[in-house]
């Protein structure tokens, strides 16, 4: 069974204070691992979508990384408005591709 | 484009009842899909469509029911509301196999 966790649950970061947020997985094959962000009381807002180890994508101050078992979001020199629940999925290869979603990491950054 | 819609925002029902949860999009995407989101979990799949008069079932389809006979349009419908179906519910469509989903603004249900 496919299984997405991600690290931490909450952070608190100070404007410009630099982090990562982690994704763990496990997939019986991977097709792709999905980056979405989550205002409260919105829907998800895509963001990235990795296919293969190495890869990385970039968005204004977020970098995604994919290796085999693992995805970083990474945030530099965040803003408050960056504040929000990130939410990681990935997709399986074979028949009906579902996605698993992880329970997210929800963010705070303080002005 | 106003990609996905759904209606009603927010619903009170008394266990027992029935509702429709309406969920369009004006994206032409062939991929449509619901899922709840609930604390402390990610967000589970209910029932999801890849055509027109196409559905199947998710992770957690029980108590629920779809259909979809246009594309734009995929309807979630609870037979008899239950406490433990009080979630947010979000639509979601996309254009391939589940690439890139794009979802809506949720329907968040309260089961007295």
């Amino acid at each position: 069974e496919d299984q997405v966790t991600q690290s931490p649950e909450a952070l608190r970061l100070q404007e410009g204070e630099s982090s990562s947020l982690n994704c763990s997985y496990t997939v019986s094959g991977l097709r792709g691992l999905f980056w979405y962000r989550q205002d409260p009381g919105k829907g998800p807002e895509f963001l990235f979508t990795l296919y293969s180890a190495g890869e990385e994508k970039e968005k204004e101050r977020l970098k995604a990384t994919l290796t085999k078992k693992e995805s970083f979001l990474h945030i530099t020199a965040p803003k408050p408005e960056d504040s929000a629940t990130y939410l990681c999925a990935v997709q399986s290869s074979g028949g009906y591709q579902k996605v698993t979603f992880g329970t997210g990491t929800k963010l705070q950054v303080i002005p | 484009n106003a990609g996905v819609t759904q209606t009603p925002k927010f619903q009170v029902l008394k266990t027992g009842q029935s509702m429709t949860l309406q969920c369009a999009q004006d994206m032409n995407h062939e991929y449509m899909s619901w899922y709840r989101q609930d604390p402390g979990m990610g967000l589970r799949l209910i029932h999801y469509s890849v055509g027109a008069g196409i559905t199947d079932q998710g992770e957690v389809p029980n108590g629920y029911n779809v259909s979809r006979s246009t594309t734009e349009d995929f309807p979630l419908r609870l037979l008899s509301a239950a406490p433990s179906q009080t979630s947010v519910y979000f639509c979601a469509s996309s254009q391939q196999n589940q690439e890139t989903q794009y979802f809506g603004p949720g329907t968040r249900l309260l089961v007295l």
